[in-house]
């Protein structure tokens, strides 16, 4: 089994700053990762898949990028509706989830 | 409008069953392979299972092989998990979803239901 592992646990960071978020993989996946956004009380949202493509109806703040095996989500000026948890999943061998990274207000 | 509405969660014994529906709107259901991915209470997401387009095709975690089964009922627009031998580890939220597809292969899941809660307790 692939096991993603996200980083920082948690985050703390104003609006206006630029969130970095990490997800390494214990073995190549190539491109074959998806970022989602998850608020409390709702269902995931799919942000990014294929490491770097936007899903539908995303804002350009949000960017992905890496291959293999180091993944980042980047937000480039967090809105304060950005305040959520991040998990990142992986598709290359069956499907699994990182533990997710809390996004919160400073 | 892309809906997914879950129903059929509820608390049931140890060693219990349970089926889960998903009915879904919005899109051609038919062309669209689904799956069902669920969440402990506070935890992380786990993917559970994935059925093709046309039911050809079943997917499962580890953990459910045997004991879960994925369904769909392209007439009827719904996707089912029947839940046998459930045990405590299974309590969780149940989420219907849209697979994305990417280059021919499944990738991501790009519409998510609101989830059923399953309890599993004695």
């Amino acid at each position: 089994e692939i096991v993603l592992t996200q980083s920082p646990a948690t985050l703390s960071l104003s609006p206006g700053e630029r969130a970095t978020l990490s997800c390494r993989a214990s073995q190549s996946v190539s491109s074959f990762l998806a970022w989602y956004q998850q608020k409390p009380g709702q269902a995931p949202r799919l942000l990014i898949y294929g490491a770097s493509n936007r899903a539908t109806g995303i804002p350009a703040r949000f960017g992905g990028s890496g291959s293999g095996t180091d993944f980042t989500l980047t937000i480039s000026s967090l809105e304060p509706e950005d305040f959520a948890v991040y998990y990142c999943q992986q598709r290359s061998s069956s499907i699994t989830f990182g533990q997710g990274t809390r996004l919160e207000i400073k | 409008e892309v809906q997914l509405v879950e129903s059929g969660g509820g608390l049931v014994q140890p060693g219990g069953s349970l089926r889960l529906s998903c009915a879904a709107s919005g899109f051609t259901f038919s062309s669209y392979w689904m799956s069902w991915v669920r969440q402990a209470p506070g935890k992380g997401l786990e993917w559970v299972a994935n059925i093709k387009e046309d039911g050809s095709e079943k997917y499962y975690v580890d953990s459910v092989k045997g004991r879960f089964t994925i369904s769909r009922d392209n007439a009827k627009n719904s996707l089912y998990l029947q839940m046998n031998s459930l045990r405590a580890g299974d309590t969780a939220v149940y989420h219907c979803a849209r697979a994305l597809l990417w280059l021919g292969e499944l990738v991501s899941f790009d519409y998510w239901g609101q989830g059923t809660l399953v309890t599993v307790s004695s």
